[in-house]
């Protein structure tokens, strides 16, 4: 399972985009890119994921680079509400099918 | 209609006590997983059921127990609790084939004194 890397804190003045970025330079080739979040005292919610291709839902954008070295999920205007814990996740579609969470980015978002 | 719940929601109870958390999820998925989350916030897979078959236990000590009576509940029994075991304990679930896609439940916080 590829190691993520990820800053312990940012902050983010609300109404602006929040940028969070991830390492996982050793991912491998068939190795997807997870992330979560999670709110205090909730459970972590499912955000979004992607393999090499970038992805957008109604939540976040994903953008991986070419390489696959690294990642950034991009929430285009923070609220709030989006004061939370980001997980980035790398998990392997092969026989060991469980997330292996890190610390993640604790993002505060400023009024 | 809560998709994953969990109960209690706090649980504080004295050490050498035995104590069971309960899951229920309505979201019709076959897998379903217990996490505990420490005092650092790293959270770490206890166990992992497919259809109520265990598929994945952790290093957990014997002391932890899941039981999956059906495929949309998932206990997790502790005997002999110890000071160390106070956490919160989440609770998932995932669809049978997207076990990366998982939807937690609110979370059960022990206190063991």
């Amino acid at each position: 399972d590829a190691k993520t890397t990820q800053p312990p804190s940012m902050d983010c003045a609300e109404g602006r985009a929040a940028n969070l970025p991830c390492n996982h330079s050793t991912i491998s080739g068939n190795e997807y890119v997870y992330w979560y979040r999670q709110i205090h005292s909730q459970g972590p919610q499912y955000i979004i994921h992607g393999l090499k291709n970038n992805e957008t839902n109604e939540m976040a954008s994903l953008i991986i680079t070419e390489d696959r070295k690294s990642s950034t999920l991009i929430l285009p205007h923070a609220t709030l509400r989006d004061t939370a814990v980001y997980y980035c996740i790398g998990f392997n579609a092969g026989n060991n099918r469980k997330l292996i969470w890190g610390l993640g980015t604790s993002l505060a978002v400023n009024p | 209609d809560t998709a994953v719940s969990q109960t209690p929601k706090y649980l504080v109870t004295q050490m050498g006590n035995d104590k069971s958390i309960k899951c229920e999820q309505n979201l019709g998925h076959d897998t379903m997983y217990w996490y505990k989350q420490d005092s650092k916030k790293f959270l770490k897979i206890m166990f992992s059921y497919n259809n109520k078959e265990l598929i994945i236990n952790e290093t957990v000590p014997n002391r932890f127990s899941p039981k999956s009576p059906d495929k949309a509940h998932l206990n997790l029994h502790i005997n002999s609790l110890e000071l160390g075991d106070s956490a919160v304990y989440f609770c998932a679930s995932s669809q049978e084939g997207y076990p990366e896609t998982q939807y937690f439940g609110p979370g059960t916080r022990l206190l063991v004194l």
